[in-house]
């Protein structure tokens, strides 16, 4: 699986939007983009996933670069409860040699 | 009720005892992970089945066993417990043909 490169903590105000990003500029033509977060010691949570193209979902939206050598998760109205540890990993879908490689990911706190 | 269950949530065990961990699941997923989080790191995959015959080391499975009783149970034992495996363990499920795991809510274990 390719590497990622987060930063490892950011801040952001409560209600204004929380731009994560990550750099992956090893990934593989057919390695999709996911994101997990983890609260306080409790399991990761899945948040979204893509391949070429932008998504939506309820809680975030996602934007990959045209080359996807890097991507942006975007929580558009920042709350407390948004404080976390947020993963990037980037791999094969469905693959049955590898799986999952969480890193130390980005501790995201917001403020009030 | 939750998708991923595991028991116990917390156990203090001391050196050289026998543990075993258990992972419960309903959500019908064919794939069933375990994964170990230190303080402060991300997390590392133990050992991982793709179905009920299947039982493959992840990168730390020295130390570990596992038993995949039935499509929806997976143990992690520790044979002879060693301070250095207290942490965070965690189960995980997915489905075949997607991508992403759910995790169940963690096991908090102390070796002393």
């Amino acid at each position: 699986d390719a590497k990622t490169t987060q930063p490892p903590s950011m801040d952001c105000a409560e209600g204004r939007a929380a731009n994560l990003p990550c750099n992956h500029s090893t990934i593989s033509g057919n390695e999709y983009v996911y994101w997990y977060r983890q609260i306080h010691s409790q399991g990761p949570q899945y948040i979204i996933h893509g391949l070429k193209n932008n998504e939506t979902n309820e809680m975030a939206s996602l934007i990959i670069t045209e080359d996807r050598k890097s991507s942006t998760l975007i929580l558009p109205h920042a709350t407390l409860r948004d404080t976390a540890v947020y993963y990037c990993i980037v791999r094969v879908a469905d693959n049955y040699g590898q799986n999952f490689v969480f890193g130390p990911g980005t501790r995201l706190s917001v403020l009030p | 009720d939750a998708d991923v269950t595991q028991t116990p949530r917390n156990r203090i065990t001391k050196t050289g005892k026998r543990i075993m961990l258990e992972c419960s699941q309903t959500k019908g997923h064919d794939r069933m992970y375990w994964y170990r989080q230190d303080p402060g790191l991300g997390l590392q995959l133990i050992y991982y089945s793709f179905d009920v015959k299947d039982i493959n080391k992840g990168e730390i499975s020295d130390g570990y066993s596992v038993s995949r009783q039935a499509q929806a149970k997976f143990s992690l034992s520790l044979e002879s417990a060693i301070p250095n495996q207290t942490a965070l363990y965690f189960c995980a499920t997915s489905d075949r043909l997607a991508g992403e795991q759910f995790f169940g809510p963690g096991t908090r274990l102390t070796v002393l």
